[in-house]
């Protein structure tokens, strides 16, 4: 599976949007980029997906580059909330292998009023 | 529904003293992880399974064992506990056909070994 590169922290202004970026330069075809997040001692939460279009969902949008080989994810309007750890992940999805991820440092978002 | 509950939420162990910890999911999930997050770093995965009577080494196996004798429940035995297993283990499952690839984690374990 890809290794993936994201900065160790980031600060955001509560109601403004959040951009999480990561770098997956060595990313194959066949390989997926997942957005987790974990909130201060919980387990981490699935976000989003997508593999080379654009993706959205109730939680984010995942924007992914032409070329794959990075992508961002996008919380609209981030709350106090939504300060947490967030993991992209990538991997290529094989049957009967299991889900199994592999996670990296991630982002720590803080989300200040 | 409770999703994915782990068994116990604490535990403190002195070195060389064994013991299980209990990870049930009732979402007739195919595929089960444990893994284990020490203080500022990301999870890394012990061991899996991919069905009932299967299981797998992850990134970090050495130092534990697993069972899956029901689907619903999945295992992770630590024989002789060393003071590096401190650690809060957590346990995800996933289903086997959908592959959105989403996990679904428990609240995990908090084991502290002296």
């Amino acid at each position: 599976d890809a290794k993936t590169t994201q900065p160790p922290s980031m600060d955001c202004a509560e109601g403004r949007a959040a951009n999480l970026p990561c770098n997956h330069s060595t990313i194959s075809g066949n390989e997926y980029v997942y957005w987790y997040r974990q909130i201060h001692s919980q387990g981490p939460q699935y976000i989003i997906h997508g593999l080379k279009n654009n993706e959205t969902n109730e939680m984010a949008s995942l924007i992914i580059t032409e070329d794959r080989k990075s992508s961002t994810l996008i919380l609209p309007h981030a709350t106090l909330r939504d300060t947490a750890v967030y993991y992209c992940i990538v991997r290529a999805r094989v049957y009967n292998q299991g889900g199994k991820l592999i996670f990296g440092q991630g982002t720590e978002l803080s989300v200040k009023p | 529904n409770a999703g994915v509950t782990q068994t116990p939420k604490f535990r403190v162990l002195k070195t060389g003293q064994s013991m299980t910890l209990l990870c049930a999911q009732d979402m007739n999930h195919e595929y089960m992880y444990w893994y284990r997050q020490d203080p500022g770093m990301g999870l890394r995965l012990i061991h899996y399974s991919v069905g009932e009577g299967t299981t797998a080494k992850g990134e970090v196996p050495d130092g534990y064992n697993v069972s899956r004798l029901k689907k619903q429940n999945f295992l992770l035995g630590l024989e002789s506990a060393a003071p590096s297993q401190t650690s809060v283990y957590f346990c995800a499952s996933s289903y086997q056909t959908d592959y959105t690839g989403e996990l679904f984690f428990g609240e995990g374990s908090r084991l502290t070994v002296l």
